[in-house]
């Protein structure tokens, strides 16, 4: 089945400790995005890849930074995590980004710094 | 500023039917979403609307009313497994997605 798959599903890391999160999918969509989700919040759209062009929300810390290598991939880098990163980072992705394109999502990675 | 209202947690009982709201102001529209999420789990698609009326996909049915900036989901038939949170998100005219907080509805026996 086509699918989004990210990785690692639960992730302990350190203060100020470097971690990277990953995402593939088979969907062979355009549009791949990055959510962080805190309990009991709306998901917050950190970034978004249309293709190769990236696009950065302005009001995404700098500590954070993504990359997609090819269409298949794409990776969320958190340089120096601090306490209030600890979340649910979500991987999501569309065939565009038009009206009717819904996002299809991976599973999350549950990230929890210590 | 952009704006998506829903209330915070409903509670049901298994076999009735709930009907949980969605209201929205943002600068323009281009279609309104529903999505399930577990505890813990990734959200999933259930509808998206973008003319007035409602749209019915089995015990789940969708209600847009663009003029009143309103839409509702519609549950019938109420299981277990429909306790979940339904979140709620509008493309606004820059085709960003604006989201809800969710709604956490509990279903009792």
């Amino acid at each position: 089945d086509a699918m989004v798959i990210q990785n690692p599903r639960y992730q302990v890391t350190q203060f100020g400790k470097p971690v990277t999160l990953s995402c593939s999918q088979t969907l062979n969509h355009n549009v791949m995005y990055w959510y962080q989700q805190k309990s009991s919040q709306a998901p917050k759209l950190l970034f978004h890849y249309y293709d190769k062009d990236f696009n950065n929300e302005a009001d995404t810390p700098d500590n954070f930074q993504s990359r997609r290598p090819n269409t298949s991939f794409c990776f969320l880098d958190i340089r120096s995590p601090g306490l209030g990163d600890t979340a649910m980072y979500l991987c999501a992705t569309s065939r565009d980004s038009g009206g009717s394109s819904p996002l299809h999502f991976g599973n999350g990675t549950r990230l929890t710094v210590t | 500023g952009q704006n998506i209202d829903q209330p915070t947690e409903m509670t049901a009982t298994e076999g009735a039917i709930v009907q949980i709201n969605c209201t929205y102001q943002t600068s323009g529209f281009n279609g309104l979403f529903w999505y399930q999420q577990h505890a813990g789990e990734a959200p999933t698609f259930l509808s998206y609307n973008v003319l007035d009326g409602l749209e019915e996909k089995g015990r789940f049915s969708s209600f847009l009313s663009r003029s009143k900036g309103y839409s509702y989901l519609l549950l019938k038939e109420l299981q277990m497994k429909d306790s979940a949170s339904y979140l709620c998100a509008v493309r606004d005219s820059n085709y960003q997605l604006i989201w809800g907080a969710g709604t956490k509805l509990i279903i009792k026996p």
